[in-house]
C-alpha cells in the first residue's frame, strides 16, 4: 500500500529540547493526523488537522496542515521522559469511509 | 472518542490452526472498520476494509482467504487467520472511523509456532 514520506526516522534528545517532525506525500489529502504509539499498543489520536494551513495546538504539541496540501509537520516543545514513543503521521484522500495511509514513523527518544 | 476493544491482546498458536481476533465498538455503530498489520518497526499496512453486512474490500496481495473478515453487526468485525504460519506472526490493529477521527484498537499481537 502507499506510504506518507515520514521523517526524521529517529531522534534522540535531551529532555526539555523541543522537536520537530514531518510528513510529505506525492498526492494531496484533505485530512492530516498524528498518532502517537507506545510499545503493544494501538496508536493514539494527537491531533487532526481538517483544512490547508490550518495550525492546531494540544498542550505541548503543534501540528501544520501545509498550504499545499502535501504536507504536515508536529511540532513538540519542551520534551518529557513520557514523550518516548513511535510518532505517526497518517493522511486520508477522501471524504467518507476511507482507511488512513501512515508515514513510517519517528522512534523518539528522551534522554533526562 | 468512540471506545474501540479488541482481544485477545496476545495469541501464541501452532501452525496450522486458526486464530480469531475480534473488534469491538463500544459506543459507536460503525458500518465501517478497518484492520491493519504491523511488523515489528514498521508502519501500520492497512489489509482490508470490513463493511457491515457485505464482503470486505481486501489491499493488493492480501489473501482473502487467509484473512477471513466477519463484519456482522455494527459493533463487531473479526478477523481470522486461517491456517495461520510463522510469517503470519504480527501485530493486528481495527480501527473504526468516528466523528472525531479515526479509533484503533489495542492491538493483538500474534505470534504463530
Amino acid at each position: 500500500g502507499q506510504q506518507l514520506n515520514q521523517s526524521p526516522q529517529s531522534m534522540f534528545i535531551q529532555e526539555g529540547e523541543d522537536v520537530s517532525m514531518n510528513c510529505t506525500s506525492s498526492s494531496i489529502f484533505n485530512t492530516w493526523l498524528w498518532y502517537k504509539q507506545d510499545p503493544g499498543e494501538g496508536p493514539v489520536l494527537l491531533i487532526a488537522l481538517y483544512k490547508a494551513g490550518e495550525l492546531t495546538s494540544n498542550g505541548r504539541l503543534t501540528a501544520q496542515f501545509g498550504i499545499t496540501r502535501k504536507d504536515s509537520f508536529l511540532n513538540i516543545s519542551a520534551s518529557i521522559p513520557s514523550d518516548v514513543g513511535i510518532y505517526f503521521c497518517a493522511g486520508r484522500y477522501n471524504s467518507g469511509n476511507t482507511p488512513l495511509v501512515f508515514g513510517k514513523g519517528t522512534r523518539l527518544s528522551v534522554i533526562a | 472518542g468512540a471506545v474501540v476493544s479488541q482481544h485477545p491482546s496476545w495469541v501464541i498458536c501452532k501452525s496450522g490452526t486458526s486464530v480469531k481476533i475480534e473488534c469491538r465498538s463500544l459506543d459507536f455503530q460503525a458500518t465501517t472498520m478497518f484492520w491493519y498489520r504491523q511488523f515489528p518497526k514498521q508502519s501500520l499496512m492497512l489489509m482490508a476494509t470490513s463493511n457491515e453486512g457485505s464482503k470486505a474490500t481486501y489491499e493488493q496481495g492480501v489473501e482473502k482467504d487467509k484473512f477471513l473478515i466477519n463484519h456482522a453487526s455494527l459493533t463487531l468485525s473479526t478477523l481470522t487467520v486461517t491456517s495461520a504460519h510463522p510469517e503470519d506472526s504480527s501485530f493486528y490493529i481495527c480501527s473504526l472511523q468516528e466523528f472525531y477521527g479515526y479509533t484503533f484498537g489495542s492491538g493483538t499481537r500474534l505470534t504463530v509456532v
